[in-house]
């Protein structure tokens, strides 16, 4: 199985800063014959499921705020969110669907410092 | 809307069974691949099965294989997962979720299973 794993395991970041999330997959999610990367981030706030923020590593699912975005490829990649609001408080997971098992990151917890 | 519904978890001895559904509406369900991911309380999420449209290729974890068995009925819109020899450590809210492009893209709101004596 492909392991996800993120970093840090927990942040917090003041309102208006920026807020960097890390995922490193154990082996490439870099489909080679069309140059995608196999790779979602989620945000889960409490008692609601995911929510899709990003996926093909870096396209933004519609109505998800410019202020997140995605960047990465083949093992490490990052969610940024370039002006936290109070809203983005959350639990936020990547995620690769490279391969089967899909896998997830154990998550980050996103808190207001 | 896209809209996904899960419903059927409860509690259950160990040993017992549960058949989970979710009911799919705004979207033609037929056309997509469908999956049921669980979270146990206080953990992260872990995918526990995969179907195609027609009911023909399905992929389960090894956790879950030989105990859990997926399909549709794509003339009611609606995804079950029959979970059998159920065990403690799979207490769990299981949401089913579409796949878009291999993306899973909606999620339904959960619904929770806890197996205890």
């Amino acid at each position: 199985d492909i392991v996800m794993t993120q970093s840090p395991d927990s942040l917090a970041v003041s309102l208006g800063e920026r807020a960097t999330i890390n995922c490193k997959s154990s082996q490439s999610v870099l489909y080679s014959s069309n140059n995608k990367n196999y790779l979602g981030w989620y945000q889960q706030k409490p008692g609601q499921p995911p929510k899709l923020l990003i996926y093909w590593a870096s396209t933004r699912e519609s109505g998800v705020p410019d202020r997140f975005s995605g960047s990465g490829s083949g093992t490490d990649f990052t969610l940024t969110i370039s002006s936290l609001q109070a809203e983005d408080v959350a639990v936020y997971y990547c995620q690769q669907y490279y391969r089967m098992p899909i896998t997830f990151g154990q998550g980050t917890r996103l808190e207001i410092k | 809307e896209v809209q996904l519904v899960e419903s059927g978890g409860g509690l259950v001895q160990p040993g017992g069974s549960l058949r989970l559904s979710c009911a799919a509406s705004g979207f033609t369900f037929s056309g997509y691949w469908m999956h049921w991911v669980r979270q146990a309380p206080g953990k992260g999420l872990v995918w526990v099965s995969r179907i195609n449209t027609d009911g023909s290729t399905t992929t389960y974890a090894d956790s879950v294989k030989g105990r859990f068995a997926i399909s549709r009925d794509n003339a009611k819109n609606t995804l079950y997962l029959q979970m059998n020899s159920l065990r403690a450590e799979d207490t769990a809210v299981y949401y089913c979720a579409r796949d878009h492009s291999t993306v899973t893209d909606y999620w339904g709101p959960g619904t929770l299973v806890t197996v205890s004596s």
